[in-house]
């Protein structure tokens, strides 16, 4: 069966460190999409990246950066020099291509101080 | 500018009352999906379509009730069969049927 785990319901880091996020999945598949989520205190979910799992390549956007393992089934994301515009909750999904449905982690809450 | 839209932001109802929330797209997406988010939970899947005139149960649809009589939109009716109405309401579309995006969301709270 299809999953998504995000083992950290919430996280409070000081502006400027370094926080990463941490989602593991479990599919049957072998074709899959990976996406993350921010949710800011206004309640809209914002798509930050889709991953598919034939590309492992990791991404860079800013100060965002996401590892995909497909060996330990995870994927990670890291946001670097923290600010506190930053802290929302963050969502991890996965989709199989057999499934036109998003299974949903059930969230990170980052916290971040000024 | 392209988007979802959802209307209202702020909805109040009393007990009782059907009530109808609004979800419009300009995206030209062929699928889209109903959420509930309950205060500091995760997001369930109440409804979504994948084309005009045709629409899936998920997994919490029991007390609601979609149409999907245009591309563009996507209403929702929450009933009064729905025992705890009261919740955040996300609507989303998808070009692909994987990838989604997202509405404001509306805020029903009923007493």
């Amino acid at each position: 069966a299809q999953k998504v785990t995000q083992a950290q319901t919430e996280i409070s880091v000081v502006e400027k460190e370094d926080v990463t996020l941490d989602c593991v999945y479990e599919t049957r598949d072998t074709t899959y999409y990976l996406f993350w989520y921010k949710q800011p205190p206004s309640g809209e979910l914002v798509f930050l990246i889709r991953r598919n799992s034939f590309d492992e390549q990791n991404e860079i956007s800013g100060r965002y950066s996401w590892n995909f393992q497909k060996s330990t089934s995870s994927f990670n994301f890291t946001i670097t020099a923290s600010q506190v515009v930053d802290s929302a909750v963050y969502f991890c999904a996965l989709s199989e291509e057999s499934n036109y449905q998003l299974i949903w982690g059930a969230g990170t809450k980052l916290i971040i101080k000024p | 500018d392209g988007g979802i839209t959802q209307s209202p932001k702020y909805l109040f109802r009393k007990e009782g009352q059907n009530v109808t929330l609004s979800c419009e797209q300009n995206l030209n997406h062929d699928a889209m999906y109903w959420y509930r988010q309950d205060p500091g939970q995760g997001l369930r899947l109440i409804y979504y379509s994948q084309i005009v005139n045709d629409f899936q149960k998920g997994d919490i649809a029991e007390g609601y009730s979609v149409s999907r009589e245009k591309k563009e939109s996507f209403p929702l009716t929450v009933t009064s069969a729905q025992k705890n109405p009261t919740a955040f309401y996300l609507c989303a579309s998808s070009p692909d049927g994987y990838e989604q995006y997202f509405g404001p969301g509306t805020r029903l709270t009923v007493t």
